[in-house]
């Protein structure tokens, strides 16, 4: 079956520093999205890449799709308390998205 | 306008009880999916239902049902509880057929422990 892994699975950050997360698919994909959960809350949407290569910004955080649509990236700059959460890939595989197991950021002030 | 709401946010059930767990999707949504999320883990893909017809199941056994009604409002129906069922229940709407598009807006989730 299909199958998305994220890399790392915990990333423990200073306040202000960089932070990436790596999402890879087995297979080709249509989209991915990404979405951020925080403790003890739902996941929420972030953003949607659907074109070869795309590159998107919102803010802080930048989001890659890979040339052979099978991986993804998210990258926050200067991180924050409030960034803290999982962060979750989702590929679509033609009936439905898979999550991947997501990474969880902490970040210290 | 009130998001996707779920109900009961909590609940504790046996081994080998059944549990129906409900949602109401946003208004105007007619896309309603089911996800099993175990601690520590992503989202597990369980159902979606579009215009009241399952449109998709994910590898869960049978003992996983669902329905989807005429205001698209839609239950989770699991029997034969095990402890392995222990988990966040989240229902998204959509308010496409998730065709290569449709953002996913979760509700806050039941969580279901099964002792």
């Amino acid at each position: 079956g299909q199958q998305v892994m994220q890399i790392p699975q915990y990333q423990h950050v200073q306040e202000g520093e960089d932070f990436t997360t790596y999402c890879n698919s087995s297979t080709t994909l249509s989209n991915i999205q990404w979405y951020k959960q925080r403790p003890g809350g739902h996941p929420v949407f972030l953003i949607q890449l659907v074109k070869s290569g795309e590159v998107k910004k919102q803010k802080r955080l930048t989001f890659q799709f890979g040339e052979a649509k099978k991986n993804s990236s998210l990258h926050i700059t200067a991180t924050q308390t409030t960034d803290v959460g999982t962060y979750f890939c989702a590929g679509y595989y033609g009936q439905n998205f898979v999550f991947g197991p997501g990474t969880r950021l902490s970040v210290l002030p | 306008d009130a998001g996707v709401t779920q109900s009961p946010t909590h609940l504790i059930k046996t081994r080998g009880q059944h549990v129906t767990l409900r949602c109401s999707p946003i208004s105007g949504h007619k896309s309603v999916s089911w996800y099993q999320q175990v601690l520590g883990q992503g989202p597990q893909f369980i159902f979606q239902y579009y215009e009241k017809e399952e449109r998709g199941r994910g590898n869960f056994p049978d003992r996983f049902s669902a329905r989807q009604f005429p205001n698209y409002s839609s239950e989770l129906n699991v029997n034969a509880l095990l402890l392995g069922d222990s988990a966040l229940y989240l229902c998204a709407s959509s308010g496409t057929f998730m065709r290569n598009t449709g953002e996913l807006f979760f509700g806050e989730g039941s969580r279901l422990t099964v002792l």
